[in-house]
């Protein structure tokens, strides 16, 4: 399985936009690339996911670089209700259902 | 709906005892899945199943055994629980790709906290 690299813990202040990178540098051409985040004492919730454009939801924006060896996940206006631990998780398009978490990043958000 | 339901939420368990961890969804999903989640660690694959019938293993699957007789339930079972097996287990369930086009998303429960003594 292709591997990412997240930092390990950012910080942002409220109500200012976050940026949270993500390198693959091995992926394929077939991996999707998801975001799930994990709200303290709760089980993961996902966030988004995209294949090479840029994509955006009620909860976030993914950023795709063009060569598909790192994205970033935007979060416009943090609020406390955003301090999770955010994984970034590729999935491949041959019907593997597997998810596999690394350690995420750990989001603080200061009022 | 209900989503990902899982009993019980907390459970504490003596070394060499058996017990179940129950799983269901409510939303019609043919893939089911288990994790459990160390102290600071991100979740490992135990256990997955593709549809009622169809099981196989994940990452860490010594010492549990799974069974898919329902698309609605996915039981975890701890045949014999050792100290190691304290953890939290997450369930989830998903549509599989075979829904629609490219990768769906998959819904988690709340977790179950399983300390072994």
């Amino acid at each position: 399985d292709a591997k990412t690299t997240q930092p390990n813990s950012m910080e942002s202040n409220e109500e200012e936009p976050v940026h949270l990178p993500c390198n693959h540098s091995t992926i394929s051409g077939t991996d999707y690339i998801h975001w799930y985040r994990q709200l303290p004492s709760q089980g993961p919730e996902y966030v988004i996911h995209g294949l090479t454009s840029n994509v955006n939801n009620r909860m976030a924006s993914l950023a795709i670089a063009e060569d598909r060896k790192s994205s970033t996940l935007i979060l416009h206006r943090a609020t406390l209700r955003d301090a999770a631990v955010y994984y970034c998780i590729l999935r491949d398009l041959a019907g593997n259902e597997k998810l596999t978490f690394g350690t995420g990043t750990r989001l603080t958000i200061i009022p | 709906n209900a989503g990902v339901t899982q009993t019980p939420k907390f459970q504490v368990l003596k070394t060499g005892q058996s017990m179940t961890l129950q799983c269901a969804q409510d939303m019609n999903h043919e893939y089911m899945s288990w994790y459990r989640q160390d102290p600071g660690m991100g979740l490992r694959l135990i256990h997955y199943s593709v549809g009622a019938g169809i099981t196989d293993q994940g990452e860490v699957p010594n010492g549990y055994n799974v069974s898919r007789s329902t698309t609605e339930d996915f039981p975890l079972r701890l045949l014999s629980a050792a100290p190691s097996q304290t953890s939290v287990y997450f369930c989830a369930s998903g549509r599989g790709f075979t829904a629609s086009p490219g990768p769906n998303e998959q819904f988690f429960g709340p977790g179950t906290r399983l300390t072994v003594l």
